[in-house]
């Protein structure tokens, strides 16, 4: 089975840090993706990721940076949390034809106070 | 760019009886289409999808889902829900390039 892991299931972080949101895919992957999740408002893009070191922005980039360094890590990064952006936020991974579905993690709920 | 709409935000019903969640999307391309379903406190997991052939999808849990081109439509349908399918399905849209949009979201609430 496919297994996308997100480091962390809760963070609760000050406003002004630095927030780093880790994922790591098992299944070679090509794509990966970052969402956040708000009532009422579904699904939003953040960033994806097509291979190491590409990146392209979603639709909501702003306050938001990525990192893929290696094939299977793809890192969400706040560079100073700001409470609207408490949320929840997904990471999902896919192969890369167009055919195939998206995995997900679980969620990691982010809370800044 | 390809976007969907999720038509109702919440939908209750009532145990064994019939549903359908209705997602219409835009692209001017062709595309691919999915539905995910959310369980509390989890992530989204797939239930079905279009990819092409036909218009008719099966998916888990008893859940299918029919394509219609002409009405830009991806209606999900059970035809008796259990109390353990209340969670919130998300309609998803992928065409060739690499990024996948979704809907709002709609929260299903069975009840006994």
């Amino acid at each position: 089975d496919v297994k996308v892991t997100q480091s962390s299931r809760y963070l609760v972080k000050r406003t002004g840090e630095k927030v780093f949101l880790e994922c790591v895919q098992d299944m070679d992957h090509e794509n990966m993706f970052w969402y956040r999740q708000d009532p009422g408002l579904g699904l939003r893009l953040i960033y994806f990721s097509y291979d190491v070191k590409m990146k392209e922005k979603g639709d909501i980039p702003e306050g938001y940076s990525v990192s893929r360094e290696k094939k299977e890590r793809f890192s969400l990064i706040l560079e100073s949390a700001s409470t609207n952006q408490t949320s929840m936020y997904l990471c999902a991974s896919r192969r890369l034809r167009a055919n195939t579905e998206a995995f997900f993690g679980q969620g990691t709920r982010l809370t800044v106070v | 760019a390809q976007s969907v709409t999720q038509l109702d935000s919440q939908v209750p019903v009532f145990e064994e009886a019939p549903v359908e969640l209705r997602c219409n999307y835009s692209s001017s391309v062709s595309v691919y289409l999915f539905w995910y379903v959310q369980y509390p406190n989890q992530g989204l997991q797939l239930l079905l999808k279009y990819l092409s052939g036909s218009t008719l999808v099966k998916g888990i849990n008893g859940f299918e889902a029919e394509f219609n081109k002409s009405q830009t439509s991806f209606h999900l349908r059970k035809p008796s829900v259990h109390i353990s399918d209340t969670a919130e399905y998300f309609c998803a849209v992928r065409s060739n390039n690499n990024d996948m949009r979704f809907g709002a979201g709609t929260r299903l609430t069975v009840k006994p």
